[in-house]
């Protein structure tokens, strides 16, 4: 069973533009949340995270918005770049185990 | 760097012939995990280790064991490698406690003949 729902599947932005992507979760012991980026042939890196008590964090170009009441955050990347392409992942996590969306292909073009 | 660091990056092995992947930390962490990660999926968590401490997850087959004989150093045997098996396995780390940032390597890929 699915713990973190994470949508879209695939997203195509042009450069410049904002890339937005939606995760859902259900089990409300979660406290962590992070943002995990992924290029082939390469292991997840962390882009950003974020906890419960905090409705919004910023780093860079790399939002998370958070809404606990409703289940669900989402990352946002202003000024999409094309070097930004690639997998990224949303995460939950109330212990040792990330509970790892199915992950969203983002494609910047130029 | 402080880094984690898998080896090799590309394992091939026989249906059915034991293998070792291993992973080493700069981090000095406590905590270290082994995933397994298949074509388009997300990483899937088979165990991890909290010090010399072993956590299973459930559904991890028996066919798959780990060691850990030192805070660096941390194996994954697979005792008789499927098909199936095939895949990216990712070693990560995090500072101890739960729901810590966790640090991936960037993997050892897996090919069954």
């Amino acid at each position: 069973q699915q713990q973190v729902k994470q949508s879209p599947q695939s997203l195509i932005v042009q450069k410049g533009g904002i890339s937005i992507i939606n995760c859902a979760y259900e089990n409300t012991a979660f406290d962590y949340f992070p943002w995990y980026q992924q290029f082939p042939g390469k292991g997840p890196a962390l882009l950003i995270a974020i906890r419960p008590d905090v409705s919004e964090k910023k780093e860079g170009r790399f939002t998370i918005s958070f809404n606990k009441s409703a289940k669900q955050f989402s990352l946002h990347i202003m000024d999409s770049q094309p070097g930004d392409s690639a997998t990224y992942f949303c995460a939950a996590s109330s212990g040792y185990a990330l509970n790892f969306g199915k992950g969203t292909s983002l494609l910047v073009t130029p | 760097d402080a880094m984690v660091i898998q080896n090799p990056r590309y394992q091939v092995t026989q249906f059915g012939k034991p293998v070792t992947l291993s992973c080493s930390q700069t981090l000095n962490h406590n905590v270290m995990y082994w995933y397994q990660q298949k074509s388009s999926q997300a990483p899937k968590l088979l165990f991890h280790y909290y010090d010399k401490d072993f956590n299973n997850e459930a559904d991890t087959p028996d066919n798959f064991q780990s060691r850990r004989p030192n805070t660096s150093f941390c194996f994954l045997d697979i005792r008789s490698p499927g098909l199936g098996d095939a895949a990216m396995y990712l070693c990560a780390t995090s500072s101890q406690g739960a729901s810590q940032p966790q640090h991936f390597g960037d993997g050892t890929r897996l090919s069954i003949l």
